[in-house]
């Protein structure tokens, strides 16, 4: 069973640009969050998904936003990058009913490096 | 404001040296409190809850205890297996969603 995969692994845009980050969930999983990591931080919700719609919302801006597909996959969607936005994104996957958010499974993360 | 804060930011243990990390925080009613580990390059990954002062969960070499203010893991005779960050996280009563709180982690390395 493949748990919860993310591409890609690492991307490198320049200021200004746009990007697209993708999250498969674990098989069984409806439930989809994504997370900002700095480097030596914690992750910061950025938002959750859940029947394709967007549930519940972290303290980002309109530059960020997703989407979830019917098959539960997502994508993380940023624009107008600045350099400040360089981090680990993680994407985390639990099933709605029957599951536990905070048990929720992370995938490895897409590093993104703004220049 | 909700916040959470990780003790010490890092500790070098010699194998079998155990030890206690802290997680002090400050909310606004705990629905729950979460510790997980973060090997580097990875995705953190689950290891316990707490929800009310006095509760402790048990996992191998971890300990995990909750009081009204901080949260500790305690990590008996540890390996270098056990080297990873280690995160806490609180959710607040208010929120039933996602919205949790990370603190920046004790990054642990266990030497041989």
């Amino acid at each position: 069973d493949a748990g919860v995969t993310q591409s890609p692994t690492h991307l490198i845009k320049t200021r200004g640009q746009q990007v697209t980050l993708r999250c498969s969930p674990k098989s069984g999983h409806d439930t989809v969050s994504w997370y900002q990591q700095a480097l030596g931080q914690g992750p910061q919700f950025i938002f959750q998904y859940y029947e394709e719609e967007e549930r519940q919302r972290g303290n980002f801006p309109d530059r960020f936003s997703g989407h979830q597909f019917p098959n539960y996959s997502s994508e993380l969607n940023v624009n107008a990058l600045l350099l400040g936005d360089s981090a680990l994104y993680l994407c985390a996957t639990y099933p709605f009913f029957g599951g536990k958010n905070y048990e929720q499974y992370f995938g490895p993360g897409t590093r993104l490096t703004v220049t | 404001e909700d916040q959470v804060t990780q003790s010490p930011e890092a500790l070098r243990l010699q194998e079998g040296e155990s030890s206690s990390l802290n997680c002090s925080y400050t909310v606004s009613g705990l629905r729950g409190l979460f510790w997980y580990r973060q090997d580097p390059g990875k995705g953190p990954e689950f290891l316990f809850t707490l929800y009310s002062a006095g509760e402790e969960k048990e996992k191998e070499r971890l300990k995990a205890t909750l009081t009204k203010k901080e949260s500790f893991l305690h990590i008996t005779a540890p390996k270098p297996e056990d080297s990873a960050t280690y995160l806490c996280a609180v959710q607040p009563e208010r929120n039933t969603g996602n919205q949790f709180y990370f603190g920046t982690g004790t990054s642990l390395t266990v030497i041989p």
